[in-house]
């Protein structure tokens, strides 16, 4: 079945440094991507997504390019603020649409001054 | 609403007892999911309710879970005779469209004593 690997946290960074968090997938045809950020205390906020292969989504600073060749989608961004502090998920939604999403366990990033 | 409302925020029940938890997605949302939140672990597919269709209860971990969904909008979450195993955060989620991402609620903090 349809499976998400992230890697594991907590990630700890100084303000400003550049953030990579790994995500791969193991799906079948060409499932869409997103990244959701979870901030403390609150719900899951879609972050970013991408429908299709070679696509880069990107929001408030944060960037993932869907790479087919090595199923991956890992999430960037140039400069962190401290609050960027939460919890960053990848989930996969089938080809085709699909009932459900399939998600990873979860990045905890912190950021510090 | 604005967005999806959960209810309550936290539960403490006793070992045994029978819980509800409602959610109220966003309206016109034909879609809406109920996920689980395990301390460590990622988001686990419950049931998805889609329109008038025969609900995806694939998720759901025993006979002791069972979801309704009324009118097409509110649902509500029942598990019965509560195991401490099944303290987690319960989260709903709804969406417009298949494959383009849900708006997630607040979540359900349950924990079982």
């Amino acid at each position: 079945g349809d499976s998400v690997t992230q890697m594991e946290g907590p990630v700890t960074l100084s303000e400003e440094a550049f953030l990579t968090i790994n995500c791969t997938y193991t799906a079948t045809g060409y499932p869409s991507l997103f990244w959701y950020v979870q901030y403390p205390g609150e719900g899951l906020q879609l972050l970013l997504k991408a429908t299709k292969a070679d696509d880069k989504g990107s929001n408030k600073g944060f960037e993932a390019t869907y790479r087919k060749e090595t199923t991956s989608f890992h999430l960037e961004k140039g400069s962190v603020q401290v609050s960027d502090s939460a919890v960053y998920f990848c989930a996969l939604s089938p080809t085709g649409g699909g009932n459900k999403l399939t998600f990873g366990t979860g990045t905890q990033l912190k950021v510090e001054l | 609403g604005a967005g999806v409302s959960q209810s309550p925020s936290n539960k403490v029940t006793e070992k045994g007892k029978d819980v509800e938890l409602r959610c109220d997605p966003i309206s016109g949302h034909t879609a809406l999911y109920w996920y689980r939140q395990s301390l460590g672990q990622g988001l686990e597919f419950l049931i998805y309710f889609q329109g008038n269709s025969a609900p995806d209860k694939s998720g759901l971990p025993s006979d002791r879970f069972s979801a309704e969904r009324t009118g097409g909008s509110v649902s509500t979450l029942t598990i019965q005779r509560t195991q401490q195993e099944d303290s987690a955060v319960y989260l709903c989620a709804s969406s417009s469209q298949r494959g383009r991402g849900y708006t997630f609620g607040s979540g359900t903090r349950l924990t079982v004593v």
